[in-house]
């Protein structure tokens, strides 16, 4: 089935404290993309991939770092985060770049106390 | 400073009536023009998109409607069934000088639909 899959879905954790969230696409899609949606902002744009090796910032990318080593993996690391990244996130890719359609992961909730 | 914006939160539609969603732009540098249906819990889903150089799209029971002029698109469902209940995001990518941002990708603060039975 193509997906994209997001882990964890749900996590809660501290000020400081680094993590990762993952974000894996089975559709050997170039483009990736990370986006957090918070209420009466909409989703905005972190981080966008337009293939492996190839990296650059969304509207909000201050806070967090991406990599994008292979073409299936997109994962999105807070090296010390803060309660105002408290959101929700998704992981999204497209076959070419953010004018065609776009398939998002289920979303992952993260509070940081 | 909000590039896109849906300026209604929430609309309420009876079953079978059209439903219309706006959206509002302010860079000129935008060029395509995409709408995403979210349900709870859930990933959003692409619906319809448009490119700038096109004034209408569309696909099935939706449309899109672009008035560059006025830096405005619209998202009409026709006939609304109770399923299409969901918040609706525009969205917007913008062409810059060069040609190297077709990753950016802008989107409106949502409108929730609500289609009564």
């Amino acid at each position: 089935e193509a997906q994209v899959t997001q882990n964890p879905r749900y996590l809660i954790t501290v000020t400081g404290k680094k993590l990762t969230v993952t974000c894996s696409q089975n559709m050997n899609h170039e483009y990736m993309s990370w986006y957090r949606q918070d209420p009466g902002l909409g989703l905005r744009q972190i981080y966008y991939s337009m293939n492996v090796e190839a990296t650059d910032k969304g509207d909000v990318p201050e806070g967090y770092k991406v990599s994008r080593k292979e073409k299936r993996n997109f994962p999105l690391i807070l090296e010390s985060p803060s309660p105002n990244q408290t959101s929700l996130y998704f992981c999204a890719s497209s076959p070419r770049g953010a004018s065609h359609e776009q398939y998002f992961g289920p979303g992952t909730r993260l509070t940081v106390t | 400073d909000q590039q896109v914006k849906q300026n209604s939160p929430s609309l309420s539609v009876q079953e079978g009536r059209i439903s219309i969603l706006n959206c509002d732009y302010t860079n000129s540098m935008f060029d395509y023009f995409l709408w995403y249906k979210k349900y709870p819990a859930e990933g959003p889903t692409f619906l319809i998109s448009i490119s700038s150089i096109k004034d209408k799209n569309e696909d099935g029971r939706f449309t899109v409607f672009l008035n560059k002029s006025a830096k405005h698109l619209s998202l009409h469902i026709v006939p609304s069934q109770p399923g299409d209940s969901a918040v609706y995001f525009c969205a917007a990518r913008a062409l810059f000088a060069g040609g190297t941002s077709y990753g950016k990708l802008t989107f409106g603060q949502g409108t929730i639909l609500t289609v009564h039975p």
